[in-house]
């Protein structure tokens, strides 16, 4: 089945804690991403990969660092965690092979993190 | 960052009625989406446009991209209790690989 793995589901971590939220695709797809969603702000985006070691600045990216080094994983990872980045979280991907083609084709089913 | 301005925040209609939600921006964008996102699940995209004055359907869902280019608008037909969801568009501005989402529609629909 073609999916946007994330996990974990929930994570519930302190302060300052490095962690690292993981992200999978096994459609081959060249464009991922992530976003976090918060109440009546909608969805922002936070980084995204254009293929393998190619990653940019979405509109959110303070606090936040990602790595594309396989084609299939694009993790999130939060070195010191604070707690205005509570939030859910997703990975989206998409094939550029599409034409036109749509960058936020299949998304994950989240990540929900509290940060105490 | 640039945010688009999606309307009704929310809607509570009866099963049967049609349902119009917009979004808008200051800003020209070659391609509008349309996503459904349900509790505990990610958008789930719907319909995809990427011509000004496009119509496209899937279902009873019909999106239009605005003359302008710079509003789109879902319609649902015949509402049904499984069209609760939360409704987000989505654009994306010529050269741009971002995507810049409104802050959703909430619809509810009551049997």
């Amino acid at each position: 089945e073609a999916q946007v793995t994330q996990n974990p589901r929930y994570l519930i971590t302190v302060t300052g804690k490095k962690l690292t939220v993981t992200c999978s695709q096994n459609m081959n797809h060249e464009y991922m991403s992530w976003y976090r969603q918060d109440p009546g702000l909608g969805l922002r985006q936070i980084y995204y990969s254009m293929n393998v070691e190619v990653t940019d600045k979405g509109d959110v990216p303070e606090g936040y660092k990602v790595s594309r080094k396989e084609k299939r994983n694009f993790p999130l990872i939060l070195e010191s965690p604070s707690p205005n980045q509570t939030s859910l979280y997703f990975c989206a991907s998409s094939s550029r092979d599409r034409t036109p083609w749509v960058p936020g084709y299949t998304f994950g089913s989240g990540t929900r993190l509290t940060v105490v | 960052g640039q945010q688009l301005n999606q309307s009704p925040q929310s809607m509570f209609i009866q099963e049967g009625e049609d349902v119009s939600m917009n979004c808008t921006s200051s800003s020209i964008f070659n391609t509008w989406l349309w996503y459904k996102q349900e509790p505990g699940e990610g958008p789930v995209l719907l319909i995809a446009l990427y011509k000004a004055g496009e119509l496209t359907s899937n279902g009873r869902l019909t999106a239009q991209f605005g003359i302008t280019r710079k509003d789109s608008f879902l319609n649902i037909s015949a509402s049904i209790p499984s069209d609760v969801g939360i409704y987000f568009c989505a654009g994306r501005q010529g050269g741009s690989e971002k995507l810049v989402f409104g802050k959703g529609t909430k619809l509810t629909v009551n049997p």
